[in-house]
């Protein structure tokens, strides 16, 4: 099973960019990278993806290193509502997702 | 576009008891994953299907637990004579391949074994 390895957990003051960082040493060529969030009681949302390339959406930002043993999810100005669980996935052979225990975001206001 | 649903949202009940949940894609999505999520840890991988198929059940997928997907379109989750154990989040994500298997979940149905 392909493994993530996030921090516990992370705090940011709002309006100021958080960057997540996730190392995935093991990642093999044709896994995707997953980004998902998850609030209390809700299930998880995706946030964004990638394979090799940098990736911009309107949620967020996705860095992938050159080697592709890491990533950094970049949300460049957190609001209250992005205080989240946040999860860094590999998914091998385009299927089942592993999660790990992910990110715990506090935004402070 | 209504995303997955998935009904009941809550479910009591006792030790022993058989119960059923449903879960509804997003038409047009081909393939469908359950999960479970206990407190504090991030969802693990049950079962999945590709149309009616049933492609693969994770071991933590005991005989007590039964999932069906008839025609390709909604799926069910059964789980017979429920231990306290069995206590958690079941959700449910479907997506659409070929592609990079995004996977869109539903709210999930949390289960609470007396």
């Amino acid at each position: 099973d392909a493994k993530t390895t996030q921090p516990n957990s992370m705090e940011s003051n709002e309006e100021e960019p958080v960057h997540l960082p996730c190392n995935h040493s093991t990642i093999s060529g044709t896994d995707y990278i997953h980004w998902y969030r998850q609030l209390p009681s809700q299930g998880p949302e995706y946030v964004i993806h990638g394979l090799t390339s940098n990736v911009n959406n309107r949620m967020a930002s996705l860095a992938i290193a050159e080697d592709r043993k890491s990533s950094t999810l970049i949300l460049h100005r957190a609001t209250l509502r992005d205080a989240a669980v946040y999860y860094c996935i590999l998914a091998p052979n385009f299927n089942k997702f592993y999660f790990g225990s992910g990110t715990k975001l506090n935004v402070k206001p | 576009d209504t995303g997955v649903s998935q009904d009941p949202r809550h479910k009591i009940t006792k030790r022993g008891q058989n119960v059923t949940f449903r879960c509804d894609p997003i038409s047009e999505h081909n393939r469908l994953y359950w999960y479970r999520q206990t407190l504090g840890q991030g969802p693990e991988f049950l079962t999945y299907f590709q149309n009616e198929a049933q492609l693969e059940k994770s071991r933590l997928l005991s005989d007590r637990f039964s999932a069906e997907r008839p025609k390709g379109s909604f799926s069910t989750l059964e789980i017979q004579r429920t231990e306290q154990g069995d206590s958690a989040m079941y959700l449910c994500a479907s997506s659409l391949v070929p592609g990079a298997d995004t996977q869109y979940f539903g709210p999930g149905t949390r289960l609470t074994v007396l």
